[in-house]
């Protein structure tokens, strides 16, 4: 079985500064891919960043960076330069093959101006 | 708009009633995935298909519960005699067979009255 654990219900961080959401996961699966989705009050998961287990480097993408310690089995979201419009539920999934997605409970993001 | 696209997008029912959903996957998509989100909670896997085959179901998926997937185009979940605790959100995604990226819908969120 998979599980991910996200500990930050909620958090609130100043606009333009950097935040680090934390997730770490359980698996004994030797390859399984690692993602983050944003839920915006629409509802609506929009896939934001992926990290294979074998990647050797942290996957970017713009402002999303993938903090990868597989020795730790933790998979940080990092967001630089924060803005209003990454206020949003933040989800970290586990993906073994290209079965099921296991989902964490999330974080509610809110952005201070 | 080619992305995943559910209906309806909200549905009131009273407990004792059936409902059914459509997704409609993104056109080139042979697999298809539903999962279940309640008030608070990451989204849950409850089903998915491979073309027509519907390949894994969760234990969270009650005999209340079917989901079809005729000529591996759009699907269908019906619930039969709702319950109070059905009332979620029910989304759908897609992914090609060997993809990691599961694309989502914006949802169908259901309330039993």
């Amino acid at each position: 079985a998979q599980k991910i654990t996200q500990t930050q219900p909620g958090m609130f961080v100043q606009e333009k500064e950097a935040v680090t959401l934390d997730c770490t996961y359980d698996t004994s699966d030797p390859s399984y891919g690692l993602f983050w989705y944003k839920q915006p009050s629409s509802g609506e998961m929009i896939f934001l960043i992926y990290q294979g287990s074998y990647d050797q480097q942290n996957a970017t993408e713009g402002r999303y960076s993938l903090n990868f310690q597989k020795a730790r089995k933790s998979a940080n979201l990092v967001i630089s330069a924060s803005q209003l419009g990454d206020s949003a539920m933040y989800f970290c999934a586990i993906l073994r093959g290209n079965e099921k997605l296991t989902f964490g409970t999330g974080t509610r993001l809110t952005i201070i101006p | 708009d080619t992305g995943v696209s559910q209906n309806p997008r909200h549905k009131i029912t009273k407990r004792g009633q059936n409902v059914t959903f459509r997704c409609d996957p993104i056109s080139e998509h042979n697999r298809l995935y539903w999962y279940r989100q309640t008030l608070g909670q990451g989204p849950e896997f409850l089903t998915y298909f491979q073309n027509e085959a519907q390949l894994e179901k969760s234990r969270l998926l009650s005999d209340r519960f079917s989901a079809e997937r005729p000529k591996g185009s759009f699907s269908t979940l019906e619930i039969q005699r709702t319950e109070q605790g059905d009332s979620a959100m029910y989304l759908c995604a897609s992914s090609f067979q060997g993809s990691y990226e599961q694309y989502f819908g914006p949802g169908t969120r259901l309330t039993v009255t």
